[in-house]
């Protein structure tokens, strides 16, 4: 099972959007509406902010918001924070019962 | 609170194996799945595989089958994973997560445990 493809890094100034992608195939990202979304700030534990293609746990802003379209799923984070500088990973279950993460995006904010 | 708290760092020659700890509170033991996602310098995030705390059952992806064994311990909440015969390229950060059941996505995370793999 390939990792999905994310661009390695995205940047932004306070205030904009940015948005990540996160292209899999027909038997992960395409194939389920079972893709979450993880922030990793430097040395810390993953943390979930969407789950289920669009949906926000509860304590994470409304600035994050996700969506999928065939076989790519997206993040956008708007309003674009300092505190919003981490990496980030798209996660899919698989066909094979499997999970699949994408390769990661730097987020920097200028 | 919910927390999952791992053992500590480790470091390991060659061809040994290495044991990591994940002890779970804050909620019902057995009505969540824990997997283990490993992260390693210059990577991303690997997903390694998952137990089910409350019959034993545990699904690991090919690529470490044979390899890596997760247990449980219920009168504990602790969660085990074992990976053998390691490899210079197994040096990474080990990370627990749950999942409720059949809901795809981790909620939880450990503080996660530093493997170093060096002769």
């Amino acid at each position: 099972q390939s990792a999905l493809t994310q661009p390695p890094s995205m940047s932004g100034s306070p205030g904009q959007s940015v948005t990540i992608s996160c292209t899999g195939s027909s038997s992960d990202v395409g194939g389920y509406h079972r893709v979450s979304w993880y922030q990793q700030p430097p040395g810390t534990a993953p943390k979930l902010i969407i789950h289920e293609v669009s949906h926000r746990p509860s304590g994470v802003p409304d600035r994050f918001s996700g969506s999928k379209s065939g076989n790519t799923a997206s993040l956008t984070i708007s309003g674009l924070q300092a505190d919003d500088e981490a990496d980030y990973y798209c996660s899919s279950y698989t066909s094979s019962n499997t999970y699949v993460f994408g390769t990661g995006t730097k987020v920097t904010v200028l | 609170q919910v927390q999952l708290v791992q053992s500590g760092a480790e470091v390991k020659k060659p061809g040994a194996s290495v044991k990591v700890s994940c002890k779970a509170s804050g909620y019902t033991f057995t009505t969540y799945y824990i997997h283990w996602v490993r992260l390693a310098p210059g990577r991303g995030l690997e997903w390694m595989g998952m137990i089910n705390p409350s019959a034993g059952n545990t699904n690991y992806p090919q690529r470490f089958q044979g390899r890596v064994t997760m247990t449980r311990d219920t009168s504990t909440s602790t969660v085990y994973m074992e990976l053998s015969s390691l490899r210079p390229e197994d040096a990474a950060v080990y990370f627990c997560a749950r999942e409720r059941d059949s809901t795809f996505y981790f909620d939880y995370w450990g503080q996660g445990t530093l493997v170093t793999v060096s002769s």
